[in-house]
């Protein structure tokens, strides 16, 4: 059994702040999903990561995969009210389905 | 990317009726199929993973009565939730892939209220 951790849980910004969202696992992945989810909509896709100690960059968010590919961060710069939501990480285990982190529920105060 | 759609989007119904929520993948074939629930402030809980064609696997904990999945083409996946109950209000959500080395794509989520 897998174990998967997501930090923070809750977090509360002013607009123009940085910010980072962890996800840990317990397991090695095989590959991790980062989605962002609105209220009443369903997961939109961010960024794939596949590869130990890759970054990958959307914009102002930095995505980062732990050379162990256990491990994976977001890092958000100088956030705006836009970009609230709900932020879900989601490793696959061997290519297989995968599970979801509790989430980071991420509110920017203009 | 890919697009799912589900329906319907929300649904209201009594206490012991049964709902039916298909979810399809419009411009790709999804092998497999995955549905979600998602109760407030809460993050997704994978009830199931289809593969078409098959029986459909359940994780721990979901009655595979009373969650009925239905796989029966590579476009279509449904979700029966039978004698529904106030605790089975919730949001469902599917999602899609074609092989297990892709990504999933998400549906737009169906709210259930069971009065």
């Amino acid at each position: 059994t897998q174990l998967l951790e997501q930090s923070p849980q809750f977090l509360s910004i002013q607009e123009g702040e940085n910010l980072t969202v962890y996800c840990n696992s317990s397991s090695v992945f095989s590959s991790l999903q980062w989605y962002r989810q609105e209220p009443g909509e369903g997961p939109v896709l961010l960024v794939t990561v596949v590869t130990g100690g890759e970054v990958k960059k959307l914009k102002r968010l930095t995505f980062q995969f732990g050379d162990a590919r256990k491990d994976s961060s977001l890092h958000i710069t100088a956030a705006q009210p836009g970009d609230t939501g709900l932020y879900l990480c989601a490793p696959t285990y061997n290519f297989n389905k995968f599970y979801f982190g509790s989430g980071t529920k991420l509110n920017v105060k203009p | 990317g890919a697009v799912v759609s589900q329906h319907p989007s929300w649904v209201i119904c009594k206490s012991g009726t049964s709902v039916k929520i298909e979810c399809r993948s419009l411009d790709f074939q999804a092998t497999t199929m995955f549905w979600y629930r998602q109760f407030p402030k809460q993050s997704l809980m994978l009830m199931a993973t289809s593969n078409e064609g098959s029986k459909a696997t359940y994780e721990q904990g979901v009655e595979k009565d009373k969650f009925l999945i239905n796989h029966a083409s590579l476009t279509l996946s449904t979700l029966t939730v039978t004698s529904a109950h106030p605790e089975d209000s919730s949001f469902y959500i599917c999602s899609a892939r074609l092989n297990p080395e892709d990504t999933q794509y998400f549906g737009p989520g169906t709210r259930l209220t069971v009065l």
